[in-house]
């Protein structure tokens, strides 16, 4: 089935110490998107990639930075993750070539959540 | 400025009973709209959309919504709820034309009793 994954599902990392975090789709959709959710809240999108032109949100904070090497990856890489950075994190495509409606809609993964010691 | 509101913040239910999760939104373009469902420790599942066509869309596990132009409306139903349904709904929308960001509500939060 093609689907949006996402590495590791949980990861646990220590104030300051870089972490990354793996989105990977077999959609082969245009657009991947990456959102921070904690908890009780609505997702908040930090950035998006359309194709390889990548889109920062205003307000999202310089710590988070984002690759995507090829199509199918993307990465989100928290330089130094401060206790305010424990969350769930959620990576999301959209956008086929074969089917243009999509890019009306984004799948989800099923999410990092991400604790900081 | 486009935004989404989720008017309950929690729906306590009876299982078995119907229920009705209310979302309105704000906009000076047309609009897509979606409901999102997010169990707990999971991502968001899409439980419907719509994009165009008719205004009653059904979705899965037995939830439907109306989208209603005039209100700014797009509420989520379901005429019997089950234990299982227990979880965090989300109402979202999209702007017509090219790829665009979703914007959330603020979720609520279903809590189906037995």
């Amino acid at each position: 089935d093609a689907m949006v994954i996402q590495n590791p599902r949980y990861q646990v990392t220590q104030f300051g110490k870089p972490v990354t975090l793996s989105c990977s789709q077999t959609l082969n959709h245009n657009v991947m998107y990456w959102y921070q959710q904690k908890s009780s809240q609505a997702p908040k999108l930090l950035f998006h990639y359309y194709d390889k032109d990548f889109n920062n949100e205003a307000d999202t904070p310089d710590n988070f930075q984002s690759r995507r090497p090829n199509t199918s990856f993307c990465f989100l890489d928290i330089r130094s993750p401060g206790l305010g950075d424990a969350a769930m994190y959620l990576c999301a495509t959209s956008g086929g070539l074969a089917d243009p409606s999509s890019y009306n809609e984004q799948f989800f993964g099923p999410g990092t959540r991400l604790t900081v010691l | 400025a486009q935004s989404v509101t989720q008017l309950d913040s929690q729906v306590p239910v009876f299982e078995e009973a119907p229920v009705e999760l209310r979302c309105n939104y704000s906009s000076s373009v047309s609009v897509y709209l979606f409901w999102y469902v997010q169990y707990p420790n999971q991502g968001l599942q899409l439980l419907l959309k719509y994009l165009s066509g008719s205004t009653l869309v059904k979705g899965i596990n037995g939830f439907e919504a109306e989208f209603n132009k005039s209100q700014t409306s797009f509420h989520l139903r379901k005429p019997s709820v089950h234990i299982s349904d227990t979880a965090e709904y989300f109402c979202a929308v999209s702007f017509s034309g090219g790829y665009n960001k979703l914007i959330f509500g603020a979720g609520t939060r279903l809590a189906v009793h037995p």
